[in-house]
Order: structure tokens, then sequence, then C-alpha cells
């Protein structure tokens, strides 16, 4: 069962643009979550993270705006560059007691065009 | 440079063989997680390790098992191969809970 869904599946924007990618989530056990932006051949880094207790939360030109009632969350890259270009992750996971696994949303391919 | 192992880089097998994916978690970190990426199924967990000890299992099948040994570093064991289990397997650790898990530079298995 899908818990995180994601959109769009692929993105193109100019440079100097602004990027939006967006995640809903099923499950309200979440709080915690992390976006993910994986270039080609390599893993998944994190990139920023979330936890409920705050709306929005920002580390120079990606934030990350977080709506707890509606069970959804968005990464924004502002000014996008051309090595933005790659397939961005959202995931969710829930507090257990030793660790977290995350549940990941399908991934966004972005294009930043020149 | 995540500071998470993983070797092979790419390893291409035959159908029934058995493969072993090796994983060196960053420095201080207990937990190790194992991922699947394929296209049709995206980044799937498989299974959670923290201490030496399983803590949690996602889609894995039965064919695949893990272990995390006493210097923590891990390695996840393949069976009974089929074409479908082609895919990238990434390794990722964390130092406990709902801390930033850091991912490997993955695994890329090809069964021929």
């Amino acid at each position: 069962q899908q818990q995180v869904k994601q959109s769009p599946q692929s993105l193109i924007v100019q440079k100097g643009g602004i990027s939006i990618i967006n995640c809903a989530y099923e499950n309200t056990a979440f709080d915690y979550f992390p976006w993910y932006q994986q270039f080609p051949g390599k893993g998944p880094a994190l990139l920023i993270a979330i936890r409920p207790d705050v709306s929005e939360k920002k580390e120079g030109r990606f934030t990350i705006s977080f709506n707890k009632s509606a069970k959804q969350f968005s990464l924004h890259i502002m000014d996008s560059q051309p090595g933005d270009s790659a397939t961005y992750f959202c995931a969710a996971s829930m507090r257990e007691t030793s660790g977290s696994r995350l549940t990941f949303g399908e991934g966004t391919q972005l294009t930043v065009n020149p | 440079d995540s500071g998470v192992t993983q070797t092979p880089k790419h390893l291409i097998t035959a159908t029934g063989q058995r493969v072993t994916l090796r994983c060196s978690p960053r420095s201080g970190d207990l937990s190790v997680y194992w991922y699947q990426q394929s296209l049709d199924q995206g980044l799937q967990f498989l299974i959670q390790y923290y201490n030496g000890e399983e803590r949690a299992k996602g889609n894995i099948l039965e064919r695949f098992s893990a272990q995390q040994f006493p210097d923590l570093h891990s390695e996840l064991n393949l069976s009974s191969l089929e074409l479908g289990d082609s895919a990238l397997y990434f390794c990722a650790s964390s130092a406990g809970v709902l801390t930033e898990a850091f991912f490997g530079q993955g695994t890329r298995l090809t069964v021929v």
C-alpha cells in the first residue's frame, strides 16, 4: 500500500524559476518528513527535513512547507539552477524505538533548463 | 560522500544464483537499513537492523536475508535470483531514533 503520494512525476523549469514538488501522506503516525535528492548513479542524499510541529523550514534555496491538517507537504526550490536537475523523493517515517524506516514517494524528475 | 560504503558497485549474475551485498555504515551509526530501488516499484524498504538485531521488516522476499555483525557492518543475501530481482540495492545508516538516514552509493544487481 502506497502511503506517500508524490507529484508531479516530472517537472521542467527554467533557470531562475521556482520548482514545486508536492507530497501527501495517509498515516497520521508519521512524524518525520525528509526530502532526498538523487543524481543518476548515486544514492539518495538528504536535502532537508521537517517535523510536524513546524509549518515551514528553509535551508538556503530549499523550503519545506507542511500542512498537518491536510496531510500534505511540499518542497520549493527557489532560483532553480541546472545543477538542481535530479530526481527528488519525499519520504515519511514514524518514531520507533530504535530507528525509523522511510516510506518514499514515487519520485519527481526535475529538469532545469539553462 | 555520505560515509556509508557499499560493495560491490556492480554485480552481474545468472538466474538461480546467490549473491551477497555488503554495507559498512557511517562511523558510530547503529542502525542499518536496506532498500531496493527498481523502475516499477521505486524505493522500497526491505529490512532494518539495530546494533546487531533485526528491528523491522518491509517488503523483503523469503529468498532474501540479512544480518548485522558485531562490527556493525551488514550483509544482504539474495538467493535463487530471478530476473525481477535486478535493481539497485541501497544501504543506509542512522545513529538511532528519528535521526537522519544516510545512503550509500548502492549496488546495481543485474540478473541475466
